[in-house]
Formats: structure tokens, sequence, C-alpha cells
């Protein structure tokens, strides 16, 4: 069965820092594209980021851009997001989601993880 | 990276039919076919319930449907029941390869 697994969120302070973790099981990890995707405590869901099979395509939302950073390790089978100068804004549980459809960001979003709560408070 | 137009609500009785909108722009619905709506019941994560505007995933009813028409996309769920309560959203492909969510609707079966 797949299996997405995030891990690493928590409590920071405004302007710290974080990596989450997505570990991916039950299929083959470096066919797929991977995204990230968070949604704030009430309110709906909010695309953050993209990368494809080989980490060539990589694309952010305006709001996250050049603060955070998305990454994988195909031989870990394992995606990640490094989270820098986190804002109350940012508070969300976050999602990694396999992008069943190849290519294309978010097309096709067909397995998602339970998610990380994080919480950016001082 | 403005979100999709969605209703705050829709409701419906068992066994109705109901329709939510999506509504988009020329930048994202309008231009692509790659719209899709997930299903989110409380606590849980989303699950993929129409993807390429009209094209179901293996393991969902065929009593949810897609469409769309400019820039405005529709699911369609037919002979509601009681599980169908939940809340959707849509979600588009944009320009410059980001992706853009609804701000999602709230189904409440009467």
């Amino acid at each position: 069965d797949v299996q997405l697994v995030e891990s690493g969120g928590g409590l920071v302070k405004p302007g710290g820092s974080l990596r989450l973790s997505c570990a991916a099981s039950g299929f083959t990890f470096s066919s797929y594209s991977m995204n990230w995707v968070r949604q704030a405590p009430g309110k709906g869901l909010e695309w953050v980021s993209f990368i494809n099979t080989d980490s060539n395509y990589i694309y952010y939302a305006d709001s996250v851009k050049g603060r955070f950073t998305i990454s994988r390790d195909n031989a870990k089978n394992s995606l990640f997001l490094h989270m820098n100068s986190l804002r109350a804004e940012d508070t969300a549980v976050y999602y990694c989601a396999r992008d069943g459809a190849g290519a294309v960001a978010g097309t096709l979003l067909d397995y998602w993880g339970q998610g990380t709560l994080v919480i950016v408070s001082s | 990276q403005s979100a999709l137009t969605q209703p705050a609500s829709v409701s419906g009785s068992p066994g109705q039919s109901i329709t939510i909108s999506c509504t988009g722009t020329s930048s994202d619905v309008g231009n692509y076919k790659l719209v899709s709506w997930y299903q989110q019941h409380p606590g849980k994560a989303p699950k993929i319930m129409i993807y390429e505007v009209s094209k179901r995933p293996s393991g969902v009813s065929n009593r949810f449907s897609g469409s769309k028409s400019g820039n405005t996309a529709s699911l369609t769920i037919s002979g509601l029941q009681a599980e169908d309560e939940a809340d959707y959203y849509c979600c588009s492909y944009a320009v410059s390869s980001t992706v853009v969510f609804g701000g999602g609707t709230k189904l409440t079966v009467l």
C-alpha cells in the first residue's frame, strides 16, 4: 500500500527554521513528482511547492518563494521541505502529496500523508 | 496566485443532486484542462475525486462528475448520500507552473 508519513513539525518562533520530512513507501518513489500542500487551522488548502522526479523542475507558491526549499532523496525515498524565516501565517498542517499524473504540478494529487502541524508563535 | 472562487456552502437532501462551482481566470481554469477536485472529511487528509476536469480515479463512485466551461469548473454529485457530507476543494494548474486551490465548499446532506 502507498504510504506517506510526514514528520518534523512543531512549535517554532517567528524568524526560525524547521525541516519537514516525508517518508514514502509502497511505490517507486523515484518515478513520481511530489508536492507540499498546507492547511491553516480552520482554513482551506494552499499549494506550497512541487518537485519532479529528478529535482530538475521545482516550483513554489509566491507566499513561500525565497524562504522555503523543497528537496528529495530518491535513494532514501524521502521528500523534504526546508522552511526559513518562518512567520505566524505559516502556521498550518503540512501535507506531502504524490503527483500521479507526471511532470505537471498538481495535476493529480492521488495520495496524501496525514500531515504534520507547524505552529509559528513566540 | 489568487484562490479560485467556490461557494462557501451547499446543501441537498439524500438522493438529490448538487453542483459546486469553481471560478478562476484565463490564467488557470480557463486556459488548462487540469482542474481537479478533492474531498476532505474533518480531521482527515484530502482525497482526489476528479482530475483533468472530468476523469475519475479508480475507486471513486460514478456519482461524482466534473465539467468545465470557460473560466468555471463544476463538480456534480448525484444521488447524494450521508457520507458525501464533507468539504470539497477545486484545484487548477496555473501560469508559471503553479497550482491554485479554491477556498473550499462545505457540503451538508440534510
